[in-house]
């Protein structure tokens, strides 16, 4: 089955520096990703909705100055988190569409857990 | 707003059936979902159903859905140590990407 794969699969880093999260899809070509976040004993929130090659579609809420995404191939989406503050430690789940699959077929990545200290 | 609820423990014992119920407000809903997510893996489709149909079967796995009620339920017969899992209930809205809301997630255990 299709496979996505996200990098790195936790991370701790301090408050007010950014960083980089890779989602990527392994042996298909994702035209559309999406970005979540779970915080515990929540439900996923979706963050983002990304399409190859365009800007990002942000869900209300959340600050796009932020949390940066990128579409720039069919094969990866990167998050950004900038400036980061404790507020924003969660898992950080990616998904990606394929783009000849059915619209049902949503691959999830296996998660990035952020903890900012 | 829309909103998907579901019960957050369930224990069954091994070669009992397993019943998951969620329950959703957004009446336009197409499609609902059941995915499952296993520790350290991405969370997999397991069924989904279309918001015209009553049931669906796919080998262990039957779906009903109550759609005047709002209730979804995923039965899982004869269910095995490796059925042990958090599984989601989800709609998808009627919008361009279809994007899905999500419930909390039940905790399946399955007793030997």
């Amino acid at each position: 089955g299709a496979v996505v794969s996200q990098h790195p699969s936790w991370v701790i880093c301090k408050s007010g520096t950014s960083v980089k999260i890779e989602c990527r899809s392994l042996d298909f070509q994702a035209t559309t990703m999406f970005w979540y976040r779970q915080f515990p004993k929540q439900s996923l929130m979706l963050m983002a909705t990304s399409n190859e090659g365009s800007k990002a579609t942000y869900e209300q809420g959340v600050e796009k100055d932020k949390f940066l995404i990128n579409h720039a191939s069919l094969t990866l989406s990167t998050l950004t988190v900038t400036s980061a503050h404790p507020e924003d430690s969660s898992f950080y789940i990616c998904s990606a569409r394929e783009a000849s699959g059915s619209f049902h077929e949503q691959y999830f990545g296996p998660g990035t857990r952020l903890t900012v200290t | 707003g829309e909103d998907v609820e579901q019960s957050l423990f369930l224990s069954v014992r091994e070669g009992d059936s397993s019943v998951i119920n969620c329950t959703y407000t957004d009446s336009s809903s197409t499609y609902l979902y059941w995915y499952k997510q296993e520790p350290g893996a991405g969370l997999q489709l397991l069924t989904y159903i279309f918001s015209n149909m009553d049931m669906k079967q796919d080998q262990r796995l039957t779906v009903l859905l109550n759609k005047k009620d709002k209730h979804l339920s995923l039965r899982i017969a004869d269910t095995q140590t490796g059925d042990s899992a958090i599984y989601f209930c989800a709609e998808s809205d009627a919008g361009n990407n279809r994007k899905l809301i999500w419930g909390l997630g039940t905790s399946l255990a399955v007793n030997p």
